[in-house]
């Protein structure tokens, strides 16, 4: 079966303290791997998007990168601005749909 | 400015009735999509159109209707028989592609029902 798991589903750090999200999957036939922020009330945003394994993407504080099983979404020396839910996506071969993650809730504390 | 709008921001049913939500793309995208966000659970698809005239059933497309019949929109209509309409309804767009095409979201509608 397809799927995507996001670990951890809550995730509490202080300001400044490096950590790193999980998204795992399942799919037959990976045709992109998508990371999201996503801020109460309002639509997700668009990070990154991953497409073979070893691929990296970095923008301001996060990273994201990817395996053959997994990405993981790096922020380092996060601040508060940075807390979000943070969306897993990967889209398979049956055209552009995409599997969502449940999402991690992230906050950091000043 | 290109992008994603869904109108009205909240929309309340009453028992029984039909209610449309409606999304509109001003960036010539082919794909567009329509998802149901409920507390915990990740983005389900409902509905979803590559090409106008053309859409097809997500997961979860019972008690939901939609039509396409112009490339910058693709309206949502909740029936009476969707049971617990409840949730925050997200529209995406996409390119089309031989490699998966980021999807980029609306700022969402909230359904509540009365």
């Amino acid at each position: 079966e397809d799927q995507v798991t996001q670990s951890p589903e809550a995730l509490r750090l202080q300001e400044g303290e490096s950590s790193s999200l999980n998204c795992s999957y399942t799919v037959s036939g990976l045709r992109g791997l998508f990371w999201y922020r996503q801020d109460p009330g309002k639509g997700p945003e668009f990070l990154f998007t991953l497409y073979s394994a070893g691929e990296e993407k970095e923008k301001e504080r996060l990273k994201a990168t990817l395996t053959k099983k997994e990405s993981f979404l790096h922020i380092t020396a996060p601040k508060p601005e940075d807390s979000a839910t943070y969306l897993c996506a990967v889209g398979y071969n049956q055209g552009g749909k995409l599997i969502f993650g449940q999402g991690t809730e992230l906050s950091v504390k000043p | 400015d290109g992008g994603i709008t869904q109108s009205p921001k909240y929309l309340f049913r009453k028992e029984g009735q039909n209610v449309t939500l409606s999304c509109e793309q001003n960036l010539n995208h082919d794909a567009m999509y329509w998802y149901r966000q409920d507390p915990g659970q990740g983005l389900r698809l409902i509905y979803y159109s590559q090409i106008v005239n053309d859409f097809q059933k997500g997961d979860i497309a019972e008690g939901y209707s939609v039509s396409r019949e112009k490339k910058e929109s693709f309206p949502l209509t909740v029936t009476s028989a969707q049971k617990n309409p409840t949730a925050f309804y997200l529209c995406a767009s996409s390119n089309r592609g031989d490699r998966g095409e980021t999807q980029y979201f609306g700022p969402g509608t909230r359904l509540l029902v009365l």
